[in-house]
């Protein structure tokens, strides 16, 4: 069945480090990818996506590009911030045509920025 | 605020009970989904409904069950409940099913059974 596999964390860095948070995936046809973002004691809010091959979801200075060929979908920030810490998660919605619109989503990488 | 809304956020109960949480999906949202989000399952789908209708369903036990009412707000039941159960558990709303429309989650409830 369809899987993500993220980058197991915690990813410490320092503020204004690059951040790169690996995001692979097994699926058949062609899903949508996401990527989601959970503060401390909140939701999960939706950070960017991507719905076919080789396009570039990005949001707040993060970026993800949908590359099919490597079934993956890294995300990355040129200059992190104290206020990106988080947990993030790569998600996929299946591309079936039976799709339900239920998400499948990696384990969560836990990223800590310190000043 | 994704206008989602989930009650109660937070809820500790013993073992053997039963529990029911609250999900108010998005104004015209006709999609609910339930996920659970524990230390060693991760982030998991239970259920879906659609207007209604149950549409899919995930790794869900059958201790739970769900339901979506008329004015489309839902309902997750867990019943004869275990340690193992305590979790995050959200609530995500979408207009339709599909792979182009985007889902919108709730601050989840987060369930403590001792």
């Amino acid at each position: 069945g369809d899987s993500v596999t993220q980058m197991e964390g915690p990813v410490t860095l320092s503020e204004e480090a690059f951040l790169t948070i690996n995001c692979t995936y097994t699926a058949t046809g062609y899903p949508s990818l996401f990527w989601y973002v959970q503060y401390p004691g909140e939701g999960l809010q939706l950070l960017l996506k991507a719905t076919k091959a080789d396009d570039k979801g990005s949001n707040k200075g993060f970026e993800a590009t949908y590359r099919k060929e490597t079934t993956s979908f890294h995300l990355e920030k040129g200059s992190v911030q104290v206020s990106d810490s988080a947990v993030y998660f790569c998600a996929l919605l299946g591309g079936g045509s039976s799709n339900t619109g239920k998400l499948i989503f990696g384990q969560g990488t836990t990223l800590q920025v310190k000043p | 605020d994704s206008g989602v809304t989930q009650t109660p956020k937070h809820l500790i109960t013993a073992t053997g009970q039963r529990v029911t949480l609250r999900c108010s999906p998005r104004s015209g949202d006709l999609s609910v989904y339930w996920y659970q989000q524990s230390l060693d399952q991760g982030l998991q789908f239970l259920i879906q409904y659609y207007n209604g209708e149950e549409r899919a369903k995930g790794n869900i036990l059958e201790r739970f069950s769900a339901q979506q009412f008329p004015d489309l707000h839902s309902e997750l039941n867990l019943s004869s409940l275990e340690l193992g159960d305590s979790a995050l558990y959200f609530c995500a709303s979408s207009v339709v099913p599909g792979r182009n429309t985007e889902a919108f989650f709730g601050q989840g409830t987060r369930l403590t059974v001792v």
